[in-house]
């Protein structure tokens, strides 16, 4: 089945690093791919998408870029800032099936992220 | 305009009891799906209902079902509550069914204990 693979944290960094956060996945065709974030006792926000290869997702200085061969979809941020400090999911949705179904979103374990002053 | 809510945002129930939980989507939207986030992990897939229809499962027991009403909400329903069933149930809705380029948007949630 589908699998979603992202590197677990804690990822403390100071204010103003440059951010990566790795993100693979195992899916069978060709996945839409998410970003979203979650902020203390708060539901899931999206942060980012993108829907084929080579596609770049981007919001808020965040990006990601949709890489097919390397089955990857890593977050990268250039200046994190305190308020970037949240639990950060990866996920993908398949396609849609012939007969009208559809699976729901497949999300890594998320990778809490401190962003420290 | 408001997006996904649920009720109640807070539950606390013992075992072996029932649950109903609530979920009104973004207007306009006609798709529901529902997920189980237990703590310090991921969310997983239970449901997903568009056009009032069951459109796609997860791996849950049968005591997990739901139902999506003509307005477009939603309820899942837990029978036979088990200490593991303890977790944040999210509800995201998408303007029609999710898959390829839609966007599911979630709402915050409600906290089940069960004790």
């Amino acid at each position: 089945g589908d699998s979603v693979t992202q590197m677990e944290g804690p990822v403390t960094l100071s204010e103003e690093a440059f951010l990566t956060i790795n993100c693979t996945y195992t899916a069978t065709g060709y996945p839409s791919l998410f970003w979203y974030v979650q902020y203390p006792g708060e539901g899931l926000q999206l942060l980012l998408k993108a829907t084929k290869a080579d596609d770049k997702g981007s919001n808020k200085g965040f990006e990601a870029t949709y890489r097919k061969e390397t089955t990857s979809f890593h977050l990268e941020k250039g200046s994190v800032q305190v308020s970037d400090s949240a639990v950060y999911f990866c996920a993908l949705i398949g396609r849609m099936y012939s007969g009208g179904g559809a699976d729901g979103l497949t999300f890594g374990k998320g990778t809490h992220l401190i962003i420290q002053p | 305009d408001a997006g996904v809510t649920q009720s109640p945002t807070h539950l606390i129930k013992t075992r072996g009891q029932h649950v109903t939980l609530r979920c009104s989507p973004i207007s306009g939207h006609k798709s529901v799906s529902w997920y189980q986030q237990v703590l310090g992990q991921g969310p997983q897939f239970i449901f997903q209902y568009y056009e009032k229809e069951e459109r796609g499962r997860g791996n849950f027991p049968d005591r997990f079902s739901a139902r999506q009403f003509p307005n477009y909400s939603s309820e899942l329903n837990v029978n036979a509550l088990l200490l593991g069933d303890s977790a944040l149930y999210l509800c995201a809705s998408s303007s029609s069914i999710a898959g390829g380029q839609e966007t599911q948007y979630f709402g915050p949630g409600t906290r089940l204990l069960v004790l």
